[in-house]
C-alpha cells in the first residue's frame, strides 16, 4: 500500500488567498484525521471523519477553515482566506475502526502564508 | 481532562548513551499508551505500544512499561544511534476515543 498520500507537500501563498490541502487515506480505513503542527502549539487535532461523516470539528480554529470528505478515498482541508498565522505543517492520518491502535500519518503539507 | 506530559527537550546525547524520555498521563480508567516517532520531514509513525498495566512495549531497541501506579510510560533505550535523532511523542487512547498526544520531545544524537 502507498500509505496516506498528501498534496501538495509544500505550499507558499499570500495572505488572503484560498488554500486547499488534499489527502488520500489508506484504502479500507474508515477514520480520517486532520492535524496541524506548529512549534508553539505542537500537534493539534482539527477534525476527524468516520465513514466520510465529520464527527468532531471542535479543533477547527475558526470559520476560515473547512474540511470535506466527499468519498472514502479523498478529503480536503480548505483555508479561505489564509493568514500568516496559519503557517504550519498539516498532517492527514487514517485508521481502521474506533478500536485501532495505530494511526497512519501522511508526510504532511508545509504551508507558508506570507 | 485527558492530557499527556513529556519532559521538555531538546535532549542531546552522544552516540551509545542511555536514553530516557519521561511521560506521564492523565485519563479516566486505563487507556492504551503509545510512543510515536517523527523523523525529519516525515509524519508520525508508531514506535511501540502497551495496552494494559505492567505491559512492556518494545521496538528497535526502545522500551516503555505501562505503570498505572505512577500513570507513567517512560521511553528508554540502552544505546542510542545517530539515526534515532527525531521527535518522540507520547500518547494515550481509550476505546472509541481519539488519541491524546503529548507536546513531543526532540532528541539529537551526536556522533
Amino acid at each position: 500500500d502507498a500509505g496516506v498520500i498528501q498534496s501538495p507537500r509544500h505550499e507558499v501563498t499570500e495572505m488572503g488567498q484560498e488554500v486547499t490541502l488534499r489527502c488520500k487515506p489508506i484504502s479500507g480505513h474508515d477514520y480520517l484525521f486532520w492535524y496541524r503542527q506548529t512549534m508553539m502549539r505542537g500537534l493539534e487535532l482539527l477534525i476527524y471523519f468516520n465513514n466520510n461523516v465529520p464527527i468532531d470539528d471542535s479543533g477547527m480554529p475558526e470559520d476560515r477553515f473547512s474540511a470535506k470528505m466527499p468519498n472514502a478515498s479523498f478529503s480536503t482541508l480548505k483555508i479561505q482566506p489564509s493568514e500568516p498565522r496559519d503557517s504550519a505543517v498539516y498532517f492527514c492520518a487514517s485508521s481502521l475502526g474506533s478500536l485501532a491502535y495505530e494511526q497512519y500519518f501522511g508526510p504532511g503539507t508545509r504551508l507558508t502564508v506570507t | 481532562g485527558n492530557s499527556v506530559t513529556q519532559m521538555e527537550g531538546p535532549v542531546t546525547l552522544s552516540e551509545e548513551a542511555f536514553l530516557t524520555i519521561n511521560c506521564t498521563y492523565t485519563a479516566t480508567g486505563y487507556p492504551s499508551l503509545f510512543w510515536y516517532v517523527q523523523y525529519p520531514g516525515e509524519g508520525l509513525q508508531l514506535l511501540l505500544k502497551a495496552t494494559k498495566a505492567d505491559d512492556k512495549g518494545s521496538n528497535k531497541g526502545f522500551e516503555a512499561t505501562y505503570r498505572k501506579e505512577t500513570t507513567s510510560f517512560h521511553l528508554e533505550k540502552g544505546s542510542v544511534q545517530v539515526s534515532d535523532s527525531a521527535v518522540y511523542f507520547c500518547a494515550h487512547k481509550k476505546d472509541g476515543q481519539n488519541f491524546v498526544f503529548g507536546p513531543g520531545t526532540r532528541l539529537s544524537v551526536l556522533p
